[in-house]
C-alpha cells in the first residue's frame, strides 16, 4: 500500500516564500508529482521529481529525497492567485499516481 | 494548446440510473485514465486504458463501472446503476506514455446522484 502525508492547511503572506512538505511510504517508486488545484477545477501539473535533488521552474521549485521518503514544494514571491490546494502524488511500483489529501494554501495580503 | 475535454460539465441522475461520462483525450496521447474526487476528499484513481484495453484498475472500479473507446477520439466511463456515493467529480486524463512526466487532466464532470 501507499501512504502520503501533507499538512492540511497553510497560510502565508503575499510576496513571501512558503514550503509545503510531503512524506510518503510506497512499494516501489516511479516518481513524485506536485499538482495545483483551484476549488472546483481540475488538477494542473506543477512538477515532477524522480531523482534526488531540486527542480526549479520559475517561482516554483520541488525537492525530493528518496531515502527519506520526503519532498517539498517551494513557492516564491507568493501571489494571491496562488491560493489553492497543492496535491502531492506518488507513483509507486505501478505507473499510477496515488494522491495525498492536498494542502490548502491561503495567501493573504 | 491541446487539451482534454469532458462532457457534460454537470450531470444529475437518480439512484439506479445509468450514466455515461465522455472524454476526448489529447489526440496523440495513447494512455487514458479516469479519476474521481468526492467533495472535500482526495483524488482517487479508477482505471487506466491503453491499446483498447484496461491496463490497471483500482478497488473502486467494480462491476458497476466500465470504460470504452467507441471511436478514434472519445473515451467513456459508464456507471451502470448509480448509487448516492457515486456523487463526485470525475476527471479524465491522458498522457503520451505510461511513464510520462505528466498526465493532462480534463475539466471534470460533476456527477450528482439523487
Amino acid at each position: 500500500g501507499q501512504n502520503i502525508d501533507q499538512p492540511t492547511e497553510m497560510t502565508a503572506t503575499e510576496g513571501a516564500i512558503v514550503q509545503i512538505n510531503c512524506t510518503y511510504q510506497t512499494s516501489g517508486f516511479n516518481g513524485l508529482f506536485w499538482y495545483q488545484q483551484h476549488a472546483g477545477e481540475a488538477p494542473t501539473f506543477l512538477s515532477y521529481n524522480v531523482l534526488d535533488g531540486l527542480e526549479e521552474k520559475g517561482r516554483f521549485s520541488s525537492f525530493l529525497s528518496r531515502s527519506k521518503g520526503y519532498s517539498y514544494l517551494l513557492l516564491k514571491e507568493l501571489q494571491m492567485k496562488d491560493s489553492a490546494s497543492y496535491l502531492c502524488a506518488v507513483r509507486g511500483g505501478s505507473y499510477i499516481p496515488t494522491f495525498g489529501r492536498g494542502t490548502s494554501l491561503i495567501v493573504h495580503p | 494548446e491541446p487539451e482534454v475535454t469532458q462532457t457534460p460539465s454537470h450531470q444529475v441522475t437518480q439512484m439506479g440510473q445509468e450514466v455515461i461520462l465522455r472524454c476526448v483525450p489529447i489526440s496523440n496521447h495513447l494512455y487514458f485514465y479516469w479519476y474521481r474526487q468526492i467533495l472535500g476528499q482526495k483524488v482517487e484513481f479508477l482505471v487506466s486504458f491503453y491499446n483498447n484495453e484496461i491496463s490497471e484498475k483500482s478497488e473502486i472500479f467494480d462491476d458497476q463501472f466500465s470504460v470504452e473507446r467507441p471511436d478514434g477520439s472519445n473515451f467513456t466511463l459508464k456507471i451502470r446503476s448509480t448509487k448516492l456515493e457515486d456523487s463526485a467529480m470525475y476527471f479524465c486524463a491522458s498522457s503520451e506514455s505510461q511513464g510520462g512526466r505528466e498526465q493532462y487532466f480534463g475539466p471534470g464532470t460533476r456527477l450528482t446522484v439523487t
